[in-house]
């Protein structure tokens, strides 16, 4: 079965400081791969996605980035955290064809910048 | 564009009564699928239901229950009997021929014992 992992679960970071959120999946290849932010409130904001390796699609011009370095592995970073980019940042995962299978998401990470 | 409106914000019901969630979507694509989505306190948002834009059939599947009307653009969602474990927020979620999903901003539902 497929499984997905997102860490750290939890994570409080000072301005200015880096970020690196890694999500891997488990038991499927070539899996379309997101990352959404939630901030204080509950709106979804879809922020990257990735049909395959090395191909990032950026939905939101931000400090942030992503990487996909392997098949089923998906990375967010920041060279330098903003008080606006707290929130709560999930990954997830679909089949190749978007438009016919549901996401599945990562249990999350709670990002806090002070 | 695409574009998935969630109008109610926050919902209170009693235990046992029933509530209905609404979403509204909107989208020029002519093949497109419908999700529902439920996020305990826990964070990790957890699938209920599909639709394909072609099948406007209703769908109940326990105490849940969907209707989907093209006609108005919206899939609205339904909890009969609510109980405490239903209390989440609610995501109603719109794709289509690319390969974004659009969610709308959700819909807090607390029920009451």
């Amino acid at each position: 079965s497929q499984t997905i992992h997102q860490w750290p679960a939890t994570l409080v970071q000072p301005v200015g400081s880096p970020l690196s959120l890694e999500c891997t999946v488990e038991g499927t290849s070539n899996p379309n791969l997101y990352w959404y932010r939630q901030a204080a409130g509950r709106g979804l904001q879809l922020l990257f996605y990735s049909v395959g390796i090395g191909q990032i699609s950026s939905e939101v011009p931000q400090n942030l980035s992503a990487s996909r370095p392997q098949d089923r592995q998906f990375i967010l970073s920041s060279k330098k955290l903003l008080l606006s980019d707290s929130g709560f940042y999930l990954c997830a995962w679909c089949t190749g064809t978007a438009n016919t299978g549901e996401l599945f998401f990562g249990e999350g990470s709670r990002l806090t910048v002070l | 564009a695409q574009k998935v409106t969630q109008a109610q914000t926050e919902i209170s019901v009693v235990e046992k009564e029933d509530v209905t969630l609404d979403c509204v979507y909107e989208t020029r694509d002519t093949t497109y699928y419908l999700f529902w989505y439920k996020q305990p306190p826990s964070g990790e948002l957890v699938f209920l239901i599909r639709r394909n834009s072609f099948d406007e059939q209703n769908e109940i599947s326990g105490r849940y229950s969907w209707n989907f009307q093209k006609s108005t653009s919206s899939f609205n969602f339904t909890i009969t009997a609510s109980q405490v474990v239903d209390s989440a927020v609610y995501f109603c979620a719109l794709t289509g021929t690319g390969n974004q999903f659009y969610f709308g901003t959700g819909t807090s539902l607390t029920v009451i014992p």
